[in-house]
């Protein structure tokens, strides 16, 4: 198995911008979960789906920041218009069954705004 | 009062060095209690899980809960320089959203 992708790896973007990630979950986990990590707020869960289905978007900013998962091997996080304070590493993760507690992480993708 | 507390470091140390990383945390309902690892650009890996209080061994890498201290460490034996990464403590409770540490940057010199 591939393991979790990601897209894009790094993403250089202009305030105002949309900026689109993209994540493929591991074959057959039914929870995906979207992270962002920056060093003065460490790793903070945006959103929760369970077999594709938002479960808590509690932690996503603000209506700027949406997620979608169409099906069980996709899922997106779009900020429009993206901030330079949304400047940020974004993970995606996966994992199997409706715990968190093993979960599998992509790369990331790096995010800035300038 | 934060729920995890982790010391950023950054710590360094020589190889072969034994390794202490340490969190604390102010949640009595968290039940499992993870160490992640991270190396530079890349996304954070499970090291170690354990559910209950005491000592967890896989190779050179022990994992000590304590409770009633509400503290888990890390240990690493004979350190090498591959160790070098950030380590993330995790916690747990009934549901689903892991509370991550800041981490701890190790960094070990040949």
């Amino acid at each position: 198995d591939a393991g979790v992708i990601q897209s894009p790896r790094h993403e250089v973007t202009e305030m105002g911008q949309e900026v689109t990630l993209r994540c493929k979950p591991i074959s057959g986990h039914n929870s995906l979960f979207w992270y962002r990590q920056t060093m003065m707020r460490g790793l903070e869960l945006l959103i929760y789906f369970n077999n594709n289905v938002p479960i808590d978007d509690s932690g996503m900013p603000e209506d700027r920041f949406s997620a979608k998962m169409p099906n069980a091997s996709f899922s997106t996080l779009k900020i429009q218009p993206s901030e330079p304070r949304d400047s940020a590493v974004y993970f995606c993760a996966s994992s199997l069954g409706t715990g968190a507690n093993v979960l599998t992480f992509g790369a990331g993708s790096r995010l800035t705004v300038l | 009062q934060k729920e995890v507390e982790q010391d950023p470091g950054p710590l360094s140390v020589p190889e072969g060095a034994i390794v202490s990383l340490n969190c604390t945390y102010s949640n009595s309902a968290f039940q499992y209690f993870m160490w992640y690892r991270q190396y530079s650009r890349k996304g954070p890996e499970l090291l170690m899980y354990t559910y209950s209080s005491g000592n967890k061994e896989d190779g050179r890498f022990t994992a000590q809960v304590d409770k009633s201290s509400k503290y888990i460490s890390l240990f690493i034996r004979d350190s090498q320089p591959s160790d070098s990464a950030t380590y993330l403590c995790a916690f747990l409770d009934s549901g689903y959203a892991l509370n991550f540490g800041k981490g701890t940057s190790l960094l070990v010199t040949p």
